[in-house]
């Protein structure tokens, strides 16, 4: 069935540090991949998303590629701000399908 | 914008009590899917709705049930809770079932059940 693997947390890093958080994938067919954030106590955001391979999706600093050869889609960003601490999950849907896969989750402290 | 609006944020209930939870998704959105988030856990999926007829079912315990409105709104009924179902319960809806041309799932921020 389709999953999603993402690493461990928590992940801390120092502000202005180089961020990279794995996501592997498992899916039939191609699937969308998405990059979601959490904040202390709200909902899930949209960060970020790619639908097919070789696509880059990226916001806010934020960036990660469809990879089909890999099966992946690493989030990254440059340089971390204290403001981007927060849980991300990575998540896929396939095309016409209902239900969206979370990974479980890391979370990221960035300390000033 | 308007957003995904889900009522009441904050329930707490004794076991054995019933819960309804209430989702009102994005205008002109069909779509509604339930999602249970325990403490430190990734959202679990439990069902979802397209045009007021249940789409996919994912985890949802048989003491769960819920449904669509005329209005596009969703309430997830719980009888006889459980310790265990004491978690975040988030609502999120799309445009046509999530499809690739939006591809995008909008959550509301949540209602938090506690079960005592």
């Amino acid at each position: 069935g389709d999953s999603v693997t993402q690493m461990e947390g928590p992940v801390t890093l120092s502000e202005e540090a180089f961020l990279t958080i794995n996501c592997t994938y498992t899916a039939t067919g191609y699937p969308s991949l998405f990059w979601y954030v959490q904040y202390p106590g709200e909902g899930l955001q949209l960060l970020l998303k790619a639908t097919k391979a070789d696509d880059k999706g990226s916001n806010k600093g934020f960036e990660a590629t469809y990879r089909k050869e890999t099966t992946s889609f690493h989030l990254e960003k440059g340089s971390v701000q204290v403001s981007d601490s927060a849980v991300y999950f990575c998540a896929l849907t396939r095309y016409n399908f209902n239900k969206f896969y979370f990974g479980s989750g890391t979370k990221l402290n960035v300390k000033p | 914008a308007a957003g995904v609006i889900q009522s009441p944020r904050h329930l707490i209930k004794e076991k054995r009590e019933t819960a309804t939870l209430k989702c009102y998704p994005i205008p002109r959105h069909d779509t509604v899917y339930w999602y249970q988030q325990g403490p430190g856990q990734d959202p679990q999926f439990l069902i979802s709705f397209y045009e007021k007829m249940q789409s996919d079912k994912g985890s949802i315990p048989d003491r769960f049930s819920a449904q669509q409105f005329s209005d596009y709104h969703s309430e997830l009924n719980m009888s006889s809770l459980e310790l265990g179902d004491s978690a975040l319960y988030f609502c999120a809806s799309s445009q046509g079932q999530g499809r690739i041309e939006t591809g995008e799932l909008f959550f509301g921020e949540g209602s938090r059940l506690t079960v005592l």
